[in-house]
This record gives structure tokens, C-alpha cells and sequence, in this order.
């Protein structure tokens, strides 16, 4: 079992430039979520998908386009990318049930993560 | 909005030391989970609380859910080098048709020199 995988591992941009970061699972997980990580600043949640078909945002979403492609996949886009943007960025899925975004019985599973450097 | 207190910052282990770090908040929580992360790695999760006052074991590893539902502690017993890595705390708040996943900021584990 692969759990999360995410697509690149490392990435450079410049300014302005445009990219995707990928993630699927393998889990049958209903919802899944894009986090990014930076020092100091712990975890904070940019979109989310709770179920296939929907997507919200999160904590702090601006700069960001999210597409919940199908069950298994959510991508994360960035259209014109920007120093601020500079992070570690982390995909999670988990299995939740009715329309909570948290299920307290199922929690977050992440990739390994995508470490973006824009210049 | 919500926030979450996670102490120490960071902290050095000697082998065989036991640790502890906890998470503070203003606001309650329903769920409190601790995840662990190592380097180049996303986070684990290593245990998960749903009850005040619960107390969950986990090998070496010992948490336990605030019983005001505030705060919460974890305990690592004879540390390990293997035991180094960022610590986070997370609080789950969930009503109506959406909940609120918060994380600490991490305690970092490191080897003593």
C-alpha cells in the first residue's frame, strides 16, 4: 500500500511561473486536504475536499486553486507563484462519514511531502 | 480564532531520558491526536484521544486528553535516537456540519551533543 503519494518531491519556480502539485490515494478515503508547512508556523490547511466533487477553503487559501479530480486524486495549483509561497507543502487524506470535515474516528494521513522553492 | 500552545519549543535527549511535552488552549477541544514527524517525511500519527480525562498508551509513548478538554500531554519514556524528529499536537473541534483541525507549532527532538 502506497497510502499518499505526492508528485514532484522538490520543485523551483521562478516568479510569476505556474505549477501543480499532485496527490492520490489509495486508501478509499473520502476527503482530502493540502497543507503547508513552514518554520516555525506548524501546520496550516490551504483547501480541503471533504467529499468527491467539493472542495472549500481552508486557513489560508489565497494564491491557490484546488481540483478534486476523482476519489482518489487532488491537486493542488499554484497559477502565478511567489516568493511567500516558498514552502513545504503536504497532502492528507482521511475517511470521513455524513458531511464533517473531521471525522474523530478516521485521522489525517500525509504524503511526504513536496518542498517548493520560488525564486 | 483557535490556537494551540505546544511546549517546549524544542529540547535535547540524552538515551534513556524521559520526555514529556504538552499543548495548551483557550478554546475546548473533542479530539486530541499527536502526530510525529521525521526529516524529509510527513507526519505519523501516534496516538489519538477522544475522551477528557483518557489515558492511551501507545509503547513508550504515553497521552493523555486534559480533563478540563484544553490541554493535553505526551510522554516519551527512555528515549531512543530513533525518538528524534518534530512533535505536533492537534485539536479537533467539530459541530454543526464542519469540524476545525488545529496544529501546534511542533517540539523538536534532538540528540544531546
Amino acid at each position: 500500500n502506497a497510502g499518499v503519494t505526492q508528485t514532484p518531491k522538490f520543485q523551483v519556480l521562478k516568479t510569476g511561473q505556474s505549477m501543480t502539485l499532485q496527490c492520490a490515494q489509495d486508501m478509499n478515503h473520502n476527503s482530502m486536504y493540502w497543507y503547508r508547512q513552514d518554520p516555525g508556523m506548524g501546520l496550516r490547511l490551504i483547501y480541503y475536499s471533504a467529499s468527491e466533487g467539493t472542495t472549500d477553503k481552508g486557513e489560508v487559501p489565497n494564491g491557490y486553486n484546488v481540483s478534486r479530480l476523482n476519489k482518489r486524486e487532488f491537486s493542488l495549483r499554484l497559477e502565478s507563484a511567489a516568493p511567500s509561497q516558498t514552502s513545504v507543502y503536504f497532502c492528507a487524506s482521511s475517511q470521513n462519514r455524513g458531511t464533517a470535515t473531521f471525522s474523530y474516528n478516521s485521522p489525517l494521513h500525509f504524503g511526504n511531502g513536496t518542498r517548493l522553492t520560488v525564486t | 480564532g483557535q490556537q494551540l500552545n505546544q511546549s517546549p519549543q524544542s529540547m535535547f535527549i540524552q538515551e534513556g531520558e524521559d520526555v514529556s511535552m504538552n499543548c495548551t488552549s483557550s478554546s475546548i477541544f473533542n479530539t486530541w491526536l499527536w502526530y510525529k514527524q521525521d526529516p524529509g517525511e510527513g507526519p505519523v500519527l501516534l496516538i489519538a484521544l477522544y475522551k477528557a480525562g483518557e489515558l492511551t498508551s501507545n509503547g513508550r509513548l504515553t497521552a493523555q486528553f486534559g480533563i478540563t478538554r484544553k490541554d493535553s500531554f505526551l510522554n516519551i519514556s527512555a528515549s531512543i535516537p530513533s525518538d528524534v524528529g518534530i512533535y505536533f499536537c492537534a485539536g479537533l473541534n467539530y459541530g454543526g456540519s464542519q469540524g476545525n483541525l488545529i496544529f501546534g507549532k511542533g517540539t523538536k527532538l534532538s540528540v544531546k551533543p
